[in-house]
């Protein structure tokens, strides 16, 4: 049963740096084929991908957000950490960490698996 | 990055109905395409990917269809518990991309 569960502060000010955790059970972020992937839902608006880790350390970022976002792995403790720095409130949004599944042998990345969310705030 | 475009943005429907919503892509995505299901106050939930690919659990009233460019989720019979919004999102390249979401409400 693979689960994930996000964590992390619900207010930050403006230009401070966010840091989330994504604990994650029922798999290993060591098995070829396995990514996780950070994605955001700002109030009343549509999702939006930011990053993905792979089981061997490759990233991907969203091209818009890049120069702000890092996203690490501690393959020990079944976690995936996104860091956003210079917060800014338009990054108010429910920040929800997800299972990559790989399509196949394609390389094509789908999200089976979602954490509950967390809604963090950026309010002076 | 690649345009999702959902259409409608909302429908009204009763239970019982069949229900057809359409996702576009700016550039063909071949086969690479997901739809979710999200209700109020909860995370997405995988309905089907690869266009088509049923998720193990998901209801067989709910089927997908399309390649390229053009694609539907389809709701054959609904449900009381299928009212709410529907997102697609394509995989085949970077950054994925979702549509701006469809809202099934009650008619």
């Amino acid at each position: 049963q693979i689960t994930l569960k996000e964590s992390g502060p619900t207010l930050v000010k403006p230009t401070q740096t966010l840091t989330l955790t994504c604990t994650f059970s029922g798999f290993s972020l060591s098995t070829s084929g396995v990514g996780v992937g950070w994605i955001r839902q700002p109030p009343g608006k549509a999702l939006e991908w930011l990053a993905l880790i792979y089981w061997d350390d490759d990233k991907r970022y969203s091209p818009s957000l890049k120069s702000r976002l890092t996203i690490t792995k501690d393959t020990s403790k079944n976690q995936v950490v996104l860091t956003m720095t210079n917060m800014d409130p338009v990054d108010t949004a429910t920040y929800y960490c997800a299972h990559g599944t790989v399509q196949g042998s394609s390389g094509y990345y789908y999200y089976s698996y979602w954490g509950q969310g967390t809604l963090v705030t950026v309010s002076s | 990055a690649i345009r999702m475009t959902q259409s409608p943005s909302s429908l009204s429907a009763s239970t019982g109905d069949r229900v057809t919503i359409t996702c576009r892509a700016s550039q063909g995505i071949s086969s690479y395409l997901a739809w979710y299901q999200q209700k109020p106050g909860k995370a997405p939930k995988l309905l089907i990917y690869a266009a088509s690919t049923l998720q193990s659990g998901v209801p067989s009233r709910f089927s997908g269809s399309g390649s390229g460019t053009d694609f539907t989720l389809t709701i054959s019979c609904l449900q009381s518990e299928d009212f709410a919004t529907y997102y697609c999102q394509q995989y085949y390249s970077y950054p994925p991309t979702f549509g701006q979401g469809t809202k099934v409400e009650i008619k």
